[in-house]
């Protein structure tokens, strides 16, 4: 079936440490999106990437890091700069691009500082 | 600036009632709307979605918005809630003017037996 897979779904990480969380789809879209999510805030960009080889920064970038070298990939680090990096990660994907479609989400990665 | 509010942070409502969950926005042109479902610890889920024509828009599992555009809102409803609605609702804005998509804070629906 077609989809986006994340993972790890749980992370433990101690501080100074940098992590990747994995963002793959097979829907064949152009477009992807990293969200963090923090109770009662509903969701933030942090990046997104319209085509191979190309990202923007979202609301929250600093601290992060991401890559588009294949359409079906999209990786994010979370870097030690990131102040407090314990929070819901969700990566999404978009068949349009310029936030004019649906996103279809993944199952999230649940980061927690140490 | 483009923004989306939920005012309710709760929604409760009896099975078998109909239930509504409230969304408004502000943007500077014509808005994308979109409502979405998140259950624990899952991704979100696409219900449905508003760019043009029909005021009264029908999505996935029996829900449906209403966009109003002199009172700027896109509330989501069921005419009869169920249990396994419960569950937490984002409403989302896209202005085209502006290549971005804000998320409301969410409200979290309970359904009571």
């Amino acid at each position: 079936d077609g989809g986006i897979t994340q993972s790890p779904k749980y992370l433990f990480r101690k501080e100074g440490q940098n992590v990747t969380l994995s963002c793959e789809q097979n829907l064949n879209h152009d477009a992807m999106y990293w969200y963090r999510q923090d109770p009662g805030q509903g969701l933030r960009l942090i990046y997104y990437s319209q085509i191979v080889n190309d990202f923007q920064k979202g609301d929250i970038a600093e601290g992060y890091s991401v890559s588009r070298e294949k359409k079906e990939s999209f990786p994010l680090t979370v870097t030690s700069a990131q102040k407090n990096p314990t929070a819901f990660y969700l990566c999404a994907s978009s068949r349009d691009r310029g936030f004019t479609g649906e996103l279809f989400f993944g199952e999230g990665s649940r980061l927690t500082v140490l | 600036a483009q923004s989306v509010a939920q005012p309710e942070d709760q929604v409760s409502v009896a099975e078998g009632n109909p239930l509504t969950v409230k969304c408004t926005y502000s943007v500077s042109g014509n808005p994308y709307l979109f409502w979405y479902v998140q259950y624990p610890n899952r991704g979100l889920q696409f219900l449905l979605k508003y760019i043009t024509g029909d005021n009264l828009v029908k999505g996935s599992y029996g829900f449906e918005a209403e966009f109003n555009k002199s009172q700027t809102s896109f509330h989501l409803k069921k005419p009869s809630a169920l249990v396994s609605d419960s569950a937490l609702y984002f409403c989302a804005v896209r202005d085209p003017q502006w290549n971005d998509m804000r998320f409301g804070a969410g409200t979290r629906l309970t359904v009571k037996p």
